[in-house]
């Protein structure tokens, strides 16, 4: 199975500073032949289910806010968030979900105000 | 707009049954791959299996692996998770999620609100 690791565990950002969140997988997860990375990107807040963020590595969902950007190819990965808001605390999460399952979370990096 | 809606859960003790249900509203079902993630209190999301569009193909985490059975019905446009021999560490709020349109290795693009099995003497 593949082993996707975030860094940091935990984060705190002043409001309207840069948030930066990686994540490691231990086996690539681009696909060559349409040279796609099978990397997603969730954000979770208290009390409600996770909302996918990023897909691709880098394609924001629809409805996400511009500040959010997803970047990296191959096994290494990077969530960032140009300015941050009071509404961005939450726990945000990669996932892979390349070839065959089980499709694979990180341990998830919690986002707090400064 | 897609709804998801899971219902089922509760307490049960170690080595019983229970079974999740879903019901999807809001989009065409049987186009979609559907998934149930599930997060143990306080901790991470695990992912937990999935099931293609028509039910012919389902995998599962380890962890799970004969134990568990995730079924659909697409007349009724619901998802389903049959769980036996329950564990303590089973103890999760369980989410039904569906995946973007496409194919097996697709993100997850809506969820549930989840529902909570205990698992507990």
């Amino acid at each position: 199975d593949i082993v996707m690791t975030q860094s940091p565990d935990s984060l705190a950002v002043s409001l309207g500073e840069r948030a930066t969140i990686n994540c490691k997988s231990s086996q690539s997860v681009l696909n060559t032949s349409n040279n796609k990375n099978y990397l997603a990107w969730y954000q979770q807040k208290a009390g409600q289910p996770p909302k996918l963020l990023i897909y691709w590595a880098s394609t924001r969902e629809s409805g996400v806010p511009d500040r959010f950007s997803g970047s990296g190819s191959g096994t290494d990965f990077t969530l960032t968030i140009s300015s941050l808001q009071a509404e961005d605390v939450a726990v945000y999460y990669c996932q892979q979900h390349y070839s065959t399952p089980p499709y694979t979370f990180g341990q998830g990096t919690k986002l707090e105000i400064k | 707009e897609v709804q998801l809606v899971e219902s089922g859960g509760g307490l049960v003790q170690p080595g019983g049954s229970l079974r999740l249900s879903c019901a999807a509203s809001g989009f065409t079902f049987n186009n979609y791959w559907m998934s149930w993630v599930r997060q143990a209190p306080g901790k991470g999301l695990e992912w937990v299996a999935n099931i293609k569009e028509d039910g012919s193909e389902k995998y599962y985490v380890d962890s799970v692996k004969g134990r568990f059975t995730i079924s659909r019905d697409n007349a009724k446009n619901s998802l389903y998770l049959q769980m036996n021999s329950l564990r303590a560490e089973d103890t999760a709020v369980y989410y039904c999620v569906r995946s973007k349109e496409g194919g097996r290795a697709r993100p997850l693009d809506y969820w549930g609100q989840g529902t909570l099995v205990t698992v507990s003497s």
